[in-house]
């Protein structure tokens, strides 16, 4: 059992739809990552926040928009989203952004995009 | 650009042991990790080198050549259980901090 937790665990959602991904860490951690991982490839880092900062934005679409409230919760807000978008949704956090500090992952929410 | 290779597949037998390897090509290298996720579930942290050598931790163990720019995962007396996708990572480091880099996976199977 991880102290990151990720709701829903799956997603289904036709392509005009909005929805939201939550991701809540229990560790005390200062950091958050968003990551998207396709079948066969590397997982691909979309946003780091450091203490509700964000640090870092991967040249993401728009159409995928992070909100942290605080350093517990990380959201990421979906909408008109393309089938392509397909994909493994993990949440991860770190005592530190950007460091050495291992990172510790949540079990991901399984995206369909129709 | 910053790259990394490790095999997609690697099958082997219960009791067995496996070695899978992570080439790496990047600037700023720091330090190499590894990661096990077992379908559905959440990458976990195996183990972190940034020296040069063998670090062991039970049944697995990790080694850094720095000066190959190469390292790997071993897995000593196989378990069904351990059938899992790897994935290396490197840590880079620049002017702006650090940064994580993680490979395509290895999809571990075992078989009995």
């Amino acid at each position: 059992e991880t102290g990151v937790t990720q709701t829903p665990r799956h997603l289904v959602m036709g392509m005009t739809n909005k929805k939201s991904l939550k991701c809540e860490q229990h560790l005390g951690h200062n950091a958050m990552y968003w990551y998207k991982q396709s079948a066969k490839k590397p997982l691909e880092l979309m946003f780091v926040y450091s203490l509700e900062e964000r640090v870092e934005n991967n040249s993401v679409p728009s159409r995928f928009s992070p909100e942290c409230p605080n350093s517990s919760h990380l959201f990421l807000h979906l909408h008109t989203l393309q089938p392509e978008d397909s994909a493994l949704y993990l949440c991860a956090s770190s005592l530190i952004a950007e460091s050495t500090d291992t990172q510790y992952f949540g079990p991901g929410t399984r995206l369909t995009v129709l | 650009g910053q790259s990394l290779e490790q095999p997609s597949e690697v099958t082997a037998v219960e009791g067995a042991i496996v070695q899978i390897n992570c080439t790496y090509q990047t600037s700023g290298f720091y330090g190499l990790s590894w990661y096990q996720q077992h379908d559905g579930g959440a990458p976990t942290f195996l183990s972190y080198n940034a020296l040069d050598g063998l670090e062991e931790t039970g049944r697995f163990s990790s080694f850094l050549s720095r000066s190959d720019s190469y390292g790997y995962l071993l897995l000593q007396e196989l378990q069904m259980k351990d059938s899992a996708s790897y994935f290396c990572a490197v840590i880079l480091r620049n002017t702006g901090g650090f940064k994580t880099i993680f490979g395509a996976g290895t999809r571990l199977f075992v078989k009995a």
